[in-house]
């Protein structure tokens, strides 16, 4: 069955470090998303991704962050100064229609881990 | 504004007990919603998921829930819990539209299986 690839699994950096995530939606999939967890909280939006442009960001989304499709098979979430408040867990996720009424596929994550 | 509430974030059953996760949602439009489950180190895997066809909706795994517009409820269900199924378990919702790729996540609910 078709997989959403993160990588790494786990990153540790320091505070004020660049951390670029790493994804590889399933192949046939258009619209891409980044969602994260803090420890013990609910599961975010944070972007999502179309045609080469941000579709949709939230407001924890801000000048920090932002998205990239480098080739034809990376998606990459880049945050510029890491803070300690960052610390979470990243998910990356591809759906092959518009809009999630159809549900999406999920990546099984990046822990980062700010220190 | 949509909004998810699971009720209880932790559940604990014994094995070959009915498993009941309670979710409800508000939603301003005719809501989508789904059932995520997440087993350890493995990324959001869908259980099933609402799209206002029929109200009783059978997902993966032998689990199902039932959509109740009355009672903005969307409780997951299975008559026997397996060993198996301990995992965290979450309810999201979506803009029923679909023109929005944005999931709003519940808080979770770990369910623990006792033999």
């Amino acid at each position: 069955e078709p997989e959403v690839t993160q990588t790494p699994s786990h990153q540790v950096t320091q505070m004020g470090q660049e951390v670029i995530l790493r994804c590889v939606p399933i192949s046939n999939h258009l619209y891409f998303y980044w969602y994260r967890q803090i420890l013990g909280q609910k599961v975010e939006f944070l972007v999502s991704f179309y045609n080469n442009e941000i579709s949709e960001k939230s407001e924890i989304f801000d000048d920090q962050f932002s998205v990239e499709r480098p080739d034809g098979s990376n998606f990459t979430l880049k945050i510029r100064s890491t803070k300690l408040e960052d610390s979470a867990m990243y998910f990356c996720a591809s759906s092959e229609y518009r809009g999630s009424n159809y549900g999406y596929t999920f990546g099984s994550g990046t822990r980062l881990t700010v220190v | 504004a949509q909004s998810v509430t699971q009720l209880g974030s932790h559940v604990s059953v014994s094995e070959g007990a009915l498993v009941l996760l309670r979710c409800n949602y508000s939603s301003s439009v005719p809501p989508y919603l789904f059932w995520y489950v997440q087993y350890p180190n493995q990324g959001l895997q869908l259980l099933l998921k609402y799209t206002s066809a029929a109200t009783l909706v059978k997902g993966i795994n032998g689990f199902e829930a039932e959509f109740k517009k009355s009672e903005t409820s969307f409780h997951l269900t299975k008559p026997s819990a397996h060993m198996s199924d301990a995992a965290e378990y979450f309810c999201a919702v979506s803009d029923g539209s679909g023109n929005t790729g944005k999931l709003i996540f519940g808080q979770g609910t770990t369910l623990q299986v006792k033999p």
